[in-house]
């Protein structure tokens, strides 16, 4: 069965810091890798996504990330963190022919301080 | 505005009142999903429909039932609500063609009290 590991449940940084955020995947065959967003009191939007090529992709508002296969993982990053990235972070993964369901980690919440 | 649309936004039940969560979605697209979000859990699968006329459980169906109605709406019904079941609902739609690219268009929610 499929799975996702997010390493940190709460990140609390202050602006302009450099974020990392951690996912790993378990899954025994060729994955498509997502990452979700959720601001307070909205639902999830894509923030980006890898199904194949360049393992480093980036995303809107300046956030990418990178696959790496031999370590089951797809890291989430961003140089420099505004107040306005307060948010819920998702790693989510399927099966390659995009037939099955997404599972979901357990999220990273993160919070920036002025 | 194109997308998922919920209804109700939140809803407080009666342990044992039954309800139905109503998702539809006007993308065309194939497939439909009913996840539950619950803190510290993230989002696990309830129950999921890949196209019209079919669906499969997920993650979590235990205490819900669904109906796909027609191509674009999916319910979820709970039967004999328990405090277990308090949550915040979301449906979500996808089309294999555009999944890669687009990934999931999920719904504002629906959060559920169960007392």
């Amino acid at each position: 069965a499929q799975s996702v590991s997010q390493h940190n449940h709460h990140v609390i940084l202050s602006e302009a810091a450099s974020l990392e955020l951690g996912c790993n995947y378990s899954y025994g065959g060729t994955v498509n890798l997502f990452w979700y967003v959720q601001y307070p009191g909205q639902h999830l939007q894509l923030l980006l996504k890898y199904f194949s090529g360049d393992p480093l992709v980036k995303g809107i508002k300046g956030f990418e990330a990178e696959f790496i296969k031999s370590k089951f993982s797809f890291n989430l990053r961003k140089p420099s963190v505004q107040w306005s990235d307060t948010a819920e972070y998702f790693c989510a993964v399927n099966g390659y022919s995009g037939n099955t369901p997404l599972v979901f980690g357990k999220g990273t919440r993160l919070s920036v301080i002025a | 505005n194109a997308g998922v649309t919920q209804t109700p936004k939140f809803q407080v039940l009666k342990t044992g009142q039954s309800m139905t969560l109503q998702c539809a979605q006007d993308m065309n697209h194939n497939s439909m999903y009913w996840y539950r979000q619950d803190p510290g859990m993230g989002l696990r699968l309830i129950y999921y429909s890949a196209s019209e006329g079919t669906t499969d459980k997920g993650e979590v169906p235990n205490g819900y039932n669904v109906s796909r109605l027609n191509k674009r709406e999916f319910s979820l019904r709970l039967e004999s609500a328990a405090p277990s079941q308090t949550s915040v609902y979301f449906c979500a739609s996808s089309e294999k063609r555009e999944v890669l690219n687009y990934g999931y268009t999920f719904g504002s929610g629906t959060r559920l009290t169960v007392v």
